[in-house]
């Protein structure tokens, strides 16, 4: 069973921030969280993961709660192509470790 | 670039008959591949984790028999679907994980663009 929880669906306006929230209330220490999202009928693209700290790459930004318990992803000014499934998972690390995905949050920006 | 590559995007093919599905780590060595079936709507579903040089690992209720998996070099690994019937029809993404220390794609899981199978 997947190991996070998200919000089904969420909207927002082009150009401003789209902040995904995750909940993973059971996360080990060793754990990362990891962050793809899916445009219809694509593979799984990878957006960032983290540890403990906060990160940022040219997609994103992850925020990582202090008790690790939960985590938010931010687009900071989110365009069309943005609209897609975003997921949210939990793993080891490990070259063997596999991931699970949950249902996701189905984010839709809008002009 | 696509680190990990998919082929083919997609086929078509008659039930009954055996359809294979390579899947590439392109920069870099994957001594394991994962592989994810994908119905309308619904999530990535890990159907069995491929090692190489070794048997493949099946999630509970695949059957091995009829998703044969080979992983015989570090940078492939095919998934051919055994006599094929419609309720096989899916989007089947495979996917993997570089190798620590290997030019940074450690940790990071890697997916290809998916191949959709029609069965008819």
């Amino acid at each position: 069973d997947a190991k996070t929880t998200q919000p089904p669906s969420m909207d927002c306006a082009e150009g401003r921030a789209a902040n995904l929230p995750c909940n993973h209330s059971t996360i080990s220490g060793n754990e990362y969280v990891y962050w793809y999202r899916q445009i219809h009928s694509q593979g799984p693209q990878y957006i960032i993961h983290g540890l403990k700290n906060n990160e940022t790459n040219e997609m994103a930004s992850l925020i990582i709660t202090e008790d690790r318990k939960s985590s938010t992803l931010i687009l900071p000014h989110a365009t069309l192509r943005d609209t897609a499934v975003y997921y949210c998972i939990v793993s080891p690390p490990g070259t063997a470790s596999k991931l699970t995905f949950g249902t996701g949050t189905r984010l839709q920006v809008t002009l | 670039g696509a680190v990990v590559s998919q082929h083919p995007s997609w086929v078509i093919c008659k039930s009954g008959t055996s359809v294979k599905i390579e899947c590439r780590s392109l920069d870099f060595q994957a001594t394991t591949m994962f592989w994810y079936r994908q119905f309308p709507k619904q999530s990535l579903m890990l159907m069995a984790t491929s090692n190489e040089g070794s048997k493949a690992t099946y999630e509970q209720g695949v059957e091995k028999d009829k998703f044969l998996i080979n992983h015989a070099s570090l940078t492939l690994s095919t998934l051919t679907v055994t006599s094929a019937h419609p309720e096989d029809s899916s989007f089947y993404i495979c996917s993997a994980r570089g190798i620590p220390g290997q030019g940074g794609f450690g940790e990071k899981l890697f997916f290809g663009s998916g191949t959709q199978l029609s069965v008819l």
